[in-house]
């Protein structure tokens, strides 16, 4: 069993819609999680990043982590065309090595 | 502020070579990070330098090798070279446990 799972996908929504995307994972000492956005062919692009349970907001993403059910979420509220990408979600026990899920592609139609 | 820099940006080489890929990361940023994504397997950790010093090292084989000079720059080596390691190689530049990704370097092994 993986140590993060996430569902590649792809998820296919909408314009404007809201997107819901998802990790589980296994290991109870991490710290800290992060997502990531990845367009094709490029580096992974730092979307959210949170240290505690709770929800966290920053313009149309809303990052939101689960401890007690080793569950975070990601969700894109008004989904753009431009947001079409892989999104990564990545997590740490401490120190700069990050544990990442396998990436969900999402497609948003306009 | 410029971004991590990451060189070559792409590279051919066959099996039994050596190669050396370089990390430049943001100006302040002492800490590099280093993964090797693959369609396969995803985002996997090689290791981590803070200060000329590794952190932290992944379950990589001891052909995959690094170092960083004292202004921070990063270079990673990958001795006889295997089918195998054709991947993306992208370098992190830390700031606390915030993780700034490059372009990253796409390897190709014949």
């Amino acid at each position: 069993q993986k140590e993060v799972e996430q569902d590649p996908g792809p998820l296919s929504v909408p314009e404007g819609a809201i997107v819901s995307l998802n990790c589980t994972y296994s290991n109870s000492a991490f710290q800290y999680f992060m997502w990531y956005r990845q367009y094709s062919r490029k580096g992974p692009e730092l979307l959210m990043y949170t240290y505690s349970s709770g929800n966290k907001e920053d313009g149309r993403f809303t990052a939101q982590v689960d401890k007690s059910s080793k569950y975070i979420s990601l969700f894109i509220r008004d989904s753009q065309p431009s947001d079409s990408a892989t999104y990564l979600c990545a997590m740490g026990e401490y120190g700069n090595k990050l544990v990442f899920g396998a990436g969900t592609i999402l497609r948003v139609k306009s | 502020k410029a971004g991590v820099t990451q060189t070559p940006r792409y590279l051919i080489k066959t099996r039994g070579q050596q190669v050396t890929l370089s990390c430049s990361p943001i100006s302040g940023h002492r800490s590099v990070s280093w993964y090797q994504q693959t369609p396969g397997q995803g985002l996997q950790f090689l290791f981590e330098y803070f200060s000329e010093t590794q952190r932290n090292k992944g379950n990589f084989p001891g052909r995959f090798s690094g170092r960083q000079f004292s202004n921070s720059r990063s270079e990673m080596n990958v001795s006889t070279l295997e089918l195998g390691d054709s991947a993306l190689y992208l370098c992190a530049s830390n700031l606390g446990e915030t993780q700034y990704f490059g372009p990253g370097t796409r390897l190709l092994v014949l």
